[in-house]
Protein backbone atom coordinates (compact mmCIF):
# COMPACT_ATOMS: atom_id res chain seq x y z
CA UNK A 1 0.00 0.00 0.00
CA UNK A 2 1.85 3.56 -1.01
CA UNK A 3 2.11 5.62 1.70
CA UNK A 4 2.73 8.94 2.91
CA UNK A 5 4.58 9.04 6.82
CA UNK A 6 4.55 11.57 8.99
CA UNK A 7 7.22 10.96 11.59
CA UNK A 8 5.25 12.17 14.62
CA UNK A 9 1.66 12.07 15.70
CA UNK A 10 1.61 14.28 18.29
CA UNK A 11 3.98 17.02 19.20
CA UNK A 12 4.84 19.52 22.20
CA UNK A 13 7.46 21.97 21.68
CA UNK A 14 8.26 25.27 23.89
CA UNK A 15 8.16 29.02 22.63
CA UNK A 16 11.38 29.55 20.65
CA UNK A 17 12.25 26.05 20.60
CA UNK A 18 13.44 25.14 16.70
CA UNK A 19 11.01 22.02 15.50
CA UNK A 20 11.58 19.93 12.45
CA UNK A 21 8.13 17.64 10.78
CA UNK A 22 9.22 15.09 8.75
CA UNK A 23 8.01 13.80 5.40
CA UNK A 24 8.49 10.82 4.12
CA UNK A 25 6.65 8.98 0.95
CA UNK A 26 7.44 5.98 -1.02
CA UNK A 27 5.68 6.35 -4.27
CA UNK A 28 8.27 8.39 -6.21
CA UNK A 29 5.84 11.07 -6.34
CA UNK A 30 7.93 14.44 -7.64
CA UNK A 31 5.53 16.81 -6.08
CA UNK A 32 5.27 17.42 -1.68
CA UNK A 33 3.39 19.49 -0.31
CA UNK A 34 3.10 20.97 3.22
CA UNK A 35 -0.36 22.20 4.98
CA UNK A 36 -1.70 23.18 7.92
CA UNK A 37 -4.96 22.69 8.70
CA UNK A 38 -6.98 24.98 11.52
CA UNK A 39 -10.74 25.33 12.55
CA UNK A 40 -13.20 27.51 10.23
CA UNK A 41 -9.88 27.99 8.38
CA UNK A 42 -9.67 24.78 6.21
CA UNK A 43 -5.78 23.24 4.49
CA UNK A 44 -3.78 26.31 4.06
CA UNK A 45 -0.34 25.48 2.07
CA UNK A 46 2.72 26.40 3.30
CA UNK A 47 5.72 25.43 1.08
CA UNK A 48 5.70 22.61 -1.94
CA UNK A 49 8.51 21.26 -3.86
CA UNK A 50 8.68 20.18 -7.17
CA UNK A 51 11.93 18.29 -7.31
CA UNK A 52 14.86 17.94 -4.97
CA UNK A 53 16.33 21.24 -3.60
CA UNK A 54 13.29 22.93 -5.24
CA UNK A 55 10.67 24.45 -3.54
CA UNK A 56 7.89 27.05 -3.49
CA UNK A 57 6.08 29.48 -1.10
CA UNK A 58 2.79 28.51 -0.68
CA UNK A 59 0.40 31.35 0.60
CA UNK A 60 1.14 31.41 4.60
CA UNK A 61 5.36 30.68 4.60
CA UNK A 62 5.97 33.19 7.30
CA UNK A 63 7.79 31.54 10.22
CA UNK A 64 8.57 28.15 8.25
CA UNK A 65 11.19 26.66 5.89
CA UNK A 66 11.31 23.68 4.43
CA UNK A 67 14.07 21.74 2.99
CA UNK A 68 13.91 18.43 0.27
CA UNK A 69 17.46 16.60 -0.44
CA UNK A 70 16.14 13.42 -1.40
CA UNK A 71 12.97 13.07 -3.15
CA UNK A 72 10.94 10.73 -0.84
CA UNK A 73 11.72 13.41 2.13
CA UNK A 74 10.10 16.67 2.68
CA UNK A 75 10.58 18.60 5.87
CA UNK A 76 8.92 21.25 7.67
CA UNK A 77 11.08 23.73 10.14
CA UNK A 78 9.80 25.93 12.29
CA UNK A 79 12.68 28.38 13.19
CA UNK A 80 11.48 29.57 16.26
CA UNK A 81 8.13 28.09 17.25
CA UNK A 82 5.19 30.72 18.36
CA UNK A 83 2.11 29.45 20.25
CA UNK A 84 0.06 30.32 17.12
CA UNK A 85 1.97 27.65 14.78
CA UNK A 86 -0.06 25.11 17.06
CA UNK A 87 -2.20 23.88 14.31
CA UNK A 88 -2.70 20.37 12.75
CA UNK A 89 0.15 20.00 9.84
CA UNK A 90 -0.24 17.66 7.09
CA UNK A 91 2.23 16.17 4.33
CA UNK A 92 1.14 15.25 0.84
CA UNK A 93 2.54 14.18 -2.45
CA UNK A 94 1.27 13.78 -6.03
CA UNK A 95 2.49 13.10 -9.66
CA UNK A 96 3.19 16.39 -11.57
CA UNK A 97 0.18 16.04 -13.70
CA UNK A 98 -3.26 17.27 -13.84
CA UNK A 99 -6.07 15.28 -12.56
CA UNK A 100 -4.67 13.45 -10.05
CA UNK A 101 -5.20 13.83 -6.75
CA UNK A 102 -2.96 13.91 -3.76
CA UNK A 103 -1.95 11.62 -1.12
CA UNK A 104 -1.57 12.54 2.65
CA UNK A 105 0.10 11.23 5.50
CA UNK A 106 -1.55 11.56 8.93
CA UNK A 107 -0.64 14.43 9.71
CA UNK A 108 1.04 16.02 12.85
CA UNK A 109 -0.97 17.85 15.49
CA UNK A 110 1.56 20.43 16.82
CA UNK A 111 1.39 22.36 20.25
CA UNK A 112 3.55 25.27 21.13
CA UNK A 113 3.34 25.70 24.90
CA UNK B 1 -7.15 33.60 -6.71
CA UNK B 2 -9.35 31.20 -7.10
CA UNK B 3 -11.74 30.05 -4.03
CA UNK B 4 -13.62 26.93 -3.42
CA UNK B 5 -17.20 27.84 -1.79
CA UNK B 6 -18.36 24.70 0.42
CA UNK B 7 -21.97 24.19 1.60
CA UNK B 8 -23.25 23.51 4.33
CA UNK B 9 -20.32 23.57 6.89
CA UNK B 10 -21.73 21.70 9.47
CA UNK B 11 -24.79 18.46 8.78
CA UNK B 12 -26.00 16.39 11.46
CA UNK B 13 -28.26 14.03 9.81
CA UNK B 14 -29.82 10.63 10.58
CA UNK B 15 -28.95 7.40 9.88
CA UNK B 16 -30.92 6.39 6.60
CA UNK B 17 -31.30 10.27 5.48
CA UNK B 18 -29.94 11.51 1.94
CA UNK B 19 -28.16 14.90 1.79
CA UNK B 20 -26.09 16.98 -0.52
CA UNK B 21 -23.30 18.98 -0.47
CA UNK B 22 -21.95 21.64 -2.51
CA UNK B 23 -18.53 23.13 -4.04
CA UNK B 24 -19.10 26.23 -6.24
CA UNK B 25 -16.62 28.65 -7.54
CA UNK B 26 -16.93 31.53 -10.05
CA UNK B 27 -13.03 30.32 -11.68
CA UNK B 28 -13.10 27.62 -14.03
CA UNK B 29 -11.15 24.16 -13.04
CA UNK B 30 -9.70 21.36 -14.89
CA UNK B 31 -10.57 18.95 -12.48
CA UNK B 32 -12.44 18.66 -9.23
CA UNK B 33 -11.97 16.17 -5.98
CA UNK B 34 -13.28 14.95 -3.46
CA UNK B 35 -12.07 14.10 -0.39
CA UNK B 36 -13.27 12.77 3.22
CA UNK B 37 -11.04 13.46 6.43
CA UNK B 38 -11.64 11.11 9.51
CA UNK B 39 -11.15 12.86 13.19
CA UNK B 40 -6.96 12.52 13.80
CA UNK B 41 -6.22 11.62 9.91
CA UNK B 42 -5.31 13.18 6.70
CA UNK B 43 -7.86 13.45 3.79
CA UNK B 44 -8.44 10.76 1.71
CA UNK B 45 -9.03 10.85 -2.23
CA UNK B 46 -12.63 9.86 -3.03
CA UNK B 47 -12.72 10.85 -6.87
CA UNK B 48 -11.92 12.85 -9.58
CA UNK B 49 -14.39 14.27 -12.24
CA UNK B 50 -12.61 16.09 -15.22
CA UNK B 51 -15.18 16.71 -17.65
CA UNK B 52 -17.97 19.38 -17.76
CA UNK B 53 -21.04 17.55 -16.24
CA UNK B 54 -19.50 14.09 -15.42
CA UNK B 55 -21.74 12.08 -13.22
CA UNK B 56 -19.70 9.53 -11.58
CA UNK B 57 -20.95 6.90 -8.39
CA UNK B 58 -19.19 5.25 -5.21
CA UNK B 59 -21.55 2.82 -3.72
CA UNK B 60 -24.03 5.23 -1.89
CA UNK B 61 -21.97 8.64 -3.28
CA UNK B 62 -22.86 10.82 -6.28
CA UNK B 63 -20.74 13.00 -7.63
CA UNK B 64 -21.18 15.64 -10.31
CA UNK B 65 -18.87 18.00 -12.21
CA UNK B 66 -20.94 21.54 -13.24
CA UNK B 67 -21.34 22.01 -16.86
CA UNK B 68 -19.24 24.94 -16.64
CA UNK B 69 -16.39 23.67 -14.80
CA UNK B 70 -17.10 26.23 -11.94
CA UNK B 71 -19.09 23.66 -9.41
CA UNK B 72 -19.80 19.80 -7.94
CA UNK B 73 -21.95 18.54 -6.01
CA UNK B 74 -22.04 15.09 -3.63
CA UNK B 75 -25.06 13.22 -2.87
CA UNK B 76 -25.23 10.72 -0.24
CA UNK B 77 -28.11 7.93 -0.98
CA UNK B 78 -29.48 6.25 2.82
CA UNK B 79 -26.93 7.60 5.02
CA UNK B 80 -24.76 5.58 7.77
CA UNK B 81 -22.69 6.69 10.97
CA UNK B 82 -19.71 5.21 8.69
CA UNK B 83 -20.31 8.11 6.24
CA UNK B 84 -19.48 10.75 8.86
CA UNK B 85 -16.20 12.70 8.03
CA UNK B 86 -15.10 16.22 7.26
CA UNK B 87 -15.84 16.26 3.48
CA UNK B 88 -13.55 18.49 1.48
CA UNK B 89 -13.49 19.16 -2.29
CA UNK B 90 -10.62 20.37 -4.35
CA UNK B 91 -9.97 22.17 -7.94
CA UNK B 92 -6.71 21.74 -10.38
CA UNK B 93 -5.64 24.87 -11.82
CA UNK B 94 -4.45 25.04 -15.02
CA UNK B 95 -1.62 26.00 -17.24
CA UNK B 96 1.74 25.75 -14.93
CA UNK B 97 0.27 25.30 -11.66
CA UNK B 98 -1.98 22.14 -12.71
CA UNK B 99 -0.26 20.17 -9.87
CA UNK B 100 -1.21 22.13 -6.97
CA UNK B 101 -4.89 21.93 -5.88
CA UNK B 102 -7.27 24.80 -4.25
CA UNK B 103 -9.05 23.51 -1.46
CA UNK B 104 -12.51 24.06 -0.29
CA UNK B 105 -12.74 24.27 3.42
CA UNK B 106 -14.61 21.63 3.99
CA UNK B 107 -18.56 19.96 4.84
CA UNK B 108 -18.47 18.39 8.35
CA UNK B 109 -21.15 15.61 8.17
CA UNK B 110 -22.18 13.82 11.42
CA UNK B 111 -25.13 10.57 10.36
CA UNK B 112 -26.28 9.72 13.88
CA UNK B 113 -27.26 5.89 14.60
Amino acid sequence: DVKVTQSSRYLVKRTGEKVFLECVQDMDHENMFWYRQDPGLGLRLIYFSYDVKMKEKGDIPEGYSVSREKKERFSLILESASTNQTSMYLCASSVPRNNYGYTFGSGTRLTVV
Amino acid sequence: TQLLEQSPQFLSIQEGENLTVYCNSSSVFSSLQWYRQEPGEGPVLLVTVVTGGEVKKLKRLTFQFGDARKDSSLHITAAQPGDTGLYLCAGGGSGGSNYKLTFGKGTLLTVNP
